[in-house]
């Protein structure tokens, strides 16, 4: 399985504070793409990131790729209780086409 | 725009029943695909199509069945639901570059 697993699994903090989740995947990649899921709902795009890139930033979320040990991190800065959520990473190998693989998720807690 | 639809938001089946979920996008985009997440879990894709008249296999399509007849449309079909098939059903869309995916609300699928 090309499965990228995230780390931790769940992850509670305090509104104000940092957040940070890791992605582990398998083999080589095309790109790495994050996503978040609020209870109930669908899943969102939150950034991208290709094969050949280090670090992306977009608002309070900070990306950073190496893809010499197969992994990912994903930070958000100064938390929100908003951003309570489900965040899953996905790894697109194909060169062209996108089929995504779904890490299992990390559950983020944001306490007001 | 109303972006990726799915209908029914919930369902109920019994055991040997089948059923289509819905899903149609406005975006124009060519590529739409089906996950299902299971609790706990990511999402795990059942089948794709990268334009009318093409479909493929994901990674659990067995008990699934599609087809896309136009590029609006990419309807699911349980022909003989199962206890294993209850889960929440994604619908997603993929816009030109192929990268970021854009999912629909979700359909809920119990079955008895």
């Amino acid at each position: 399985s090309q499965q990228g697993e995230e780390d931790p699994q769940a992850l509670s903090i305090q509104e104000g504070e940092n957040a940070t989740m890791n992605c582990s995947y398998k083999t080589s990649i095309n790109n790495l793409q994050w996503y978040r899921q609020n209870s109930g709902r669908g899943l969102v795009h939150l950034i991208l990131i290709r094969s050949n890139e280090r670090e992306k930033h977009s608002g309070r979320l900070r990306v950073t790729l190496d893809t010499s040990k197969k992994s990912s991190s994903l930070l958000i800065t100064a938390s929100r209780a908003a951003d309570t959520a489900s965040y899953f990473c996905a790894t697109d190998y194909r060169t062209s086409g996108s089929r995504l693989t779904f890490g299992e998720g990390t559950q983020l807690t944001v306490n007001p | 725009n109303a972006g990726v639809t799915q209908t029914p938001k919930f369902q109920v089946l019994k055991t040997g029943q089948s059923m289509t979920l819905q899903c149609a996008q406005d975006m124009n985009h060519e590529y739409m695909s089906w996950y299902r997440q299971d609790p706990g879990m990511g999402l795990r894709l059942i089948h794709y199509s990268v334009g009318a008249g093409i479909t493929d296999q994901g990674e659990v399509p067995n008990g699934y069945n599609v087809s896309r007849s136009t590029t609006e449309d990419f309807p699911l079909r349980l022909l003989s639901a199962a206890p294993s098939q209850t889960s929440v059903y994604f619908c997603a869309t993929c816009g030109r570059t192929q990268e970021t995916q854009y999912f629909g609300p979700g359909t809920r699928l119990l079955v008895l």
